[in-house]
């Protein structure tokens, strides 16, 4: 099984700051890692898959980079929406797995 | 409106069933992968079972094998999980999912306890 491990666990920031999310893959997952938002109460939204493709209708804002193990979402400016818990999954191998989650909070 | 909905959740007893239903409308589900993902009460997403078009492969989380059962019949566009055996540990809110990720039900709530 792939562990993904996601860092920080927290991150607290203020409005228009940038946010950096990190996911490591305990074994190479080549492009195939997806980023998800969730809010209190909702369910999770796809925001980028294969790495670096923004799902349809996700902000410019949302940026996601990186291959193999190592990859980051990156928020370039944060909104007061935006403020969530962010998941990445790698859909490489079964079974499937989800990283832990990044709150990000505001400072 | 394009949406799908889950029903069949509730309280159960250790070790009972449930069959968890999930109805799709207003898209095309035969040609897709189905997935049904789980979140524990204050939890993060674990990923439970996924099946393909045509029933032709069924995966599942090592958690579930052998107690869960994913199906589909997509003449009424339907996405069902069998839980046989549950555990106090399969609490959770369980959504479907449908391929590529991008649509996701409201999710059900399946309680186990005595």
């Amino acid at each position: 099984e792939i562990v993904l491990t996601q860092s920080p666990t927290t991150l607290s920031l203020s409005p228009g700051e940038r946010a950096t999310l990190s996911c490591r893959a305990s074994q190479s997952v080549s492009k195939y890692l997806a980023w998800y938002q969730q809010k209190p109460g909702q369910a999770p939204r796809l925001l980028i898959y294969d790495a670096s493709s923004r799902a349809t209708g996700i902000p410019a804002r949302f940026s996601g980079s990186g291959s193999g193990t190592d990859f980051t979402l990156t928020i370039s400016s944060l909104e007061p929406e935006d403020f969530a818990v962010y998941y990445c999954q790698q859909r490489s191998n079964w079974p499937l797995t989800f990283g832990g989650g990044t709150r990000v909070e505001i400072k | 409106e394009v949406q799908m909905l889950e029903s069949g959740g509730g309280l159960i007893q250790p070790g009972g069933s449930l069959r968890l239903s999930c109805a799709a409308s207003g898209l095309t589900f035969s040609s897709s992968v189905m997935n049904w993902v789980r979140q524990a009460p204050g939890k993060g997403l674990e990923w439970v079972s996924s099946i393909t078009p045509s029933d032709d492969n069924t995966y599942y989380a090592d958690s579930v094998k052998g107690r869960f059962t994913i199906s589909r019949d997509d003449s009424k566009n339907a996405l069902y999980l069998q839980m046989n055996g549950l555990r106090a540990e399969d609490t959770a809110l369980y959504y479907c999912v449908k391929h590529p990720w991008n649509l996701w039900g409201q999710g059900i709530l399946v309680t186990v306890s005595s």
